[in-house]
């Protein structure tokens, strides 16, 4: 067990929607990352945070927002949802920013299916 | 930006034998590199981290090392154990970018 939770296990929706993801670092990890992993695109860097700060952008759509709460638990919204945007939406926190030595800890993900 | 490319097939290996994992990465190097495991459905288990001025990197049955010239990293797994069986993934980042590889799939057969 990482210590990094995501809710919920498991979203069924349709395109069009809008969904929210939910995820809790680890105690005493300010940042807060999400990913996106499908099957033939590996896993996928979206977006970063630090201490309620956006830190880093990656590939994130523009359907797609996240923010880190006063707490740090952070959240992934996707809207105007597509077949394509089936995935698993992993969360991972660290303690550091970004640069040196910033081991991530994953949470158990979030598995998207969009019918 | 950066890409990583990773063994593309599948690993099969014998059990007791050592595996290796290649990890090569393009433009410029990073600071450090880690290595992770993913088994199915579930997130990835950081492993090893090697810096750019460590050569080689050990923890138990582990070894990483990291050629800066080549842009290129060996994962090695000695004494293999069915357990291992399982994606590794390596992953740089560089300035405020993450990169993960693909990973191998490799799968330690009794």
């Amino acid at each position: 067990d990482s210590g990094v939770t995501q809710t919920p296990k498991h979203l069924i929706t349709a395109t069009g929607q809008r969904v929210t993801l939910r995820c809790s670092p680890r105690s005493g990890d300010l940042s807060v990352y999400w990913y996106q992993q499908s099957l033939d695109q590996g896993l996928q860097f979206l977006i970063q945070y630090y201490n309620g700060e956006e830190r880093a952008k990656g590939n994130i759509l523009e359907r797609f927002s996240a923010q880190q709460f006063p707490d740090l638990h952070s959240e992934l919204n996707l809207s105007s949802l597509e077949l394509g945007d089936s995935a698993l939406y992993f969360c991972a926190s660290s303690v550091r920013t970004s640069g040196w030595e910033n081991t991530q800890y994953f949470g158990p993900g979030t598995r998207l299916t969009v019918l | 930006s950066q890409k990583i490319e990773q063994n593309s097939e599948a690993l099969n290996i014998q059990e007791g034998k050592t595996a290796t994992l290649t990890c090569n990465y393009t433009n410029y190097s990073p600071a450090y590199l880690q290595w992770y495991r993913q088994d199915p459905g579930r997130g990835p288990v950081f492993l090893l981290l090697i810096r750019e001025n460590e050569k080689e990197k050990r923890k138990e049955r582990l070894k990483v090392t990291f050629d800066t010239t080549l842009k290129q990293s060996l994962f090695h797994i000695t004494a293999s154990q069915p357990a291992d069986s399982a994606t590794y993934l390596c992953a740089l980042n560089t300035g405020n970018q993450f990169y993960f590889g693909t990973g191998t799939s490799l799968t330690v057969i009794p």
